[in-house]
């Protein structure tokens, strides 16, 4: 089954201790995203990736780091959490050319 | 920069049809989006139109584009309860194969039995 899977999917964690959030796709897609959702805000890009090692900030990307050794996985990684990186996180990828981006099941990650 | 804004919540009955209405301030996106969320999950594409189209129907959905206006919308016939979610217009930022999207807030579409 072609799908974005993302781990975990729930984490609550504290300020300044470092996480990582997988992301993982088995469609053979040159494009992955990271977004954050927040009320009222929609969803913003973190960073994203054009293909290994190709990687671009997005609108939001103070205080998140990615890194994209090879093409299924594109994770993201908190330094030093704080409570404003509370939010929901999504992953996508998608094919150069192609309209139509695939979405995770979302991160709800709560740092107190 | 650009910008897309929708109304934050509608509420409609079963049976009765939901227009939900996005406006956008970016007159060179090559496409438009709707993105459906259903609750504890990620995003999927509902449906898009061309920049170059006015209209387009697919089953229940029907998505109207008024380029001047810079606004878009979707109407979805005979509401369900299985409709309700969130769901968010999205335009392409860029012509090249990147597709970067730019969402609006998202409107909660809540469909009463």
């Amino acid at each position: 089954e072609a799908q974005v899977t993302q781990n975990p999917r729930y984490l609550i964690t504290v300020t300044g201790k470092k996480l990582t959030v997988t992301c993982s796709q088995n469609m053979n897609h040159e494009y992955m995203s990271w977004y954050r959702q927040d009320p009222g805000l929609g969803l913003r890009q973190i960073y994203y990736s054009m293909n290994v090692e190709v990687t671009d900030k997005g609108d939001v990307p103070e205080g998140y780091k990615v890194s994209r050794k090879e093409k299924r996985n594109f994770p993201l990684i908190l330094e030093s959490p704080s409570p404003n990186q509370t939010s929901l996180y999504f992953c996508a990828s998608w094919k150069g050319g192609s309209y139509e981006q695939y979405f995770g099941p979302g991160t709800r990650l709560t740092v107190t | 920069g650009e910008d897309v804004e929708q109304s934050l919540f509608l509420s409609v009955r079963e049976g009765d049809s939901s227009v939900i209405n996005c406006t956008y301030t970016d007159s060179s996106s090559t496409y438009l989006y709707w993105y459906k969320q259903e609750p504890g999950a990620g995003l999927q594409l509902l449906t898009y139109i061309f920049s170059n189209m006015d209209m387009k129907q697919d089953q229940r959905l029907t998505v109207l584009l008024n380029k001047k206006d810079k606004h878009l919308s979707l109407r979805i016939a005979d509401t369900q309860t299985g409709d309700s979610a969130i769901y968010f217009c999205a335009e392409s930022d860029r012509m090249d194969s990147s597709y970067k999207l730019i969402f609006g807030s998202g409107t909660r579409l809540l469909v009463r039995p």
